[in-house]
């Protein structure tokens, strides 16, 4: 079955760190680009960022630059997001989303999991 | 960065009526070199994660209903169902893909009425 899993989510305090996995399964993950794209509770969809096919090409929405880390090891079929100095406002559930091959929209997501920032 | 704007922000629709929803962008989308708008709508069923619809505006995703139609160019789109069905109910968002950050609508949120 063609399909992606994230984990790693859970509780932590502002200012602390997680990171989360997206492990990809059905299909020749090295031949995909992967996103990033977070859900507050109740809110819209926001991008978060872009690993390219050896994960020398990163990419990240300005909110993010320089707080969270995408990473990929193509041998464990997985994509990382290192998420560093926490905020409450970054309390959602972050989805991996699988990007078609050239262009910018997403045709398989995972179920997503939920980060909870908060004291 | 390009503010996409969908209306109305929530709509309540007879079974088998249709329902229409707007999304407007900030900038031009199209891009004349190849003759394709960058705009991408899904569907986000409650506790599910978003599913592709539709893209390059009015393309349906393989498996797609075809009661679920895109139109529009350049900045004026519009997501059509043409005969609402019970497990249509979700939220609906837009994507622009023309330029980094790609950028979603804000959401609309249809209902049966």
């Amino acid at each position: 079955e063609v399909q992606l899993v994230e984990s790693g989510g859970g509780l932590v305090e502002p200012g602390g760190s997680l990171t989360l996995s997206c492990e990809a399964s059905g299909f020749t993950f090295r031949e995909y680009e992967m996103n990033w794209v977070r859900q507050a509770p109740g809110k819209g969809l926001e991008w978060v960022s872009h690993i390219g096919y050896s994960g020398t090409t990163r990419y990240y929405a300005d909110s993010f630059e320089g707080r969270f880390t995408v990473s990929r090891d193509n041998a464990k079929n997985s994509v990382y997001l290192q998420m560093n100095s926490l905020s409450v406002d970054d309390t959602a559930v972050y989805y991996c989303a699988r990007k078609v091959v050239t262009y910018w929209y997403f045709d398989l997501w995972g179920r997503g999991t939920l980060v909870t920032v908060s004291s | 960065d390009i503010v996409m704007t969908q209306s109305p922000d929530s709509l309540a629709v007879s079974l088998g009526e249709r329902a229409t929803i707007s999304c407007k962008s900030s900038q031009n989308v199209f891009y004349s070199s190849n003759n394709k708008n960058y705009l991408a709508w899904y569907q986000q069923k409650p506790g599910q994660p978003p599913q592709l619809l539709i893209y390059w505006a009015s393309t349906r995703e393989s498996g797609v209903p075809d009661r679920f139609s895109g139109s529009g160019s350049g900045t004026d789109f519009a997501l059509t169902i043409s005969s609402l069905q019970a497990e249509d109910v979700g939220v609906y968002y837009c994507q622009q893909y023309y330029s980094i950050p790609n950028t979603f609508g804000q959401g609309t949120q249809l209902e049966i009425k």
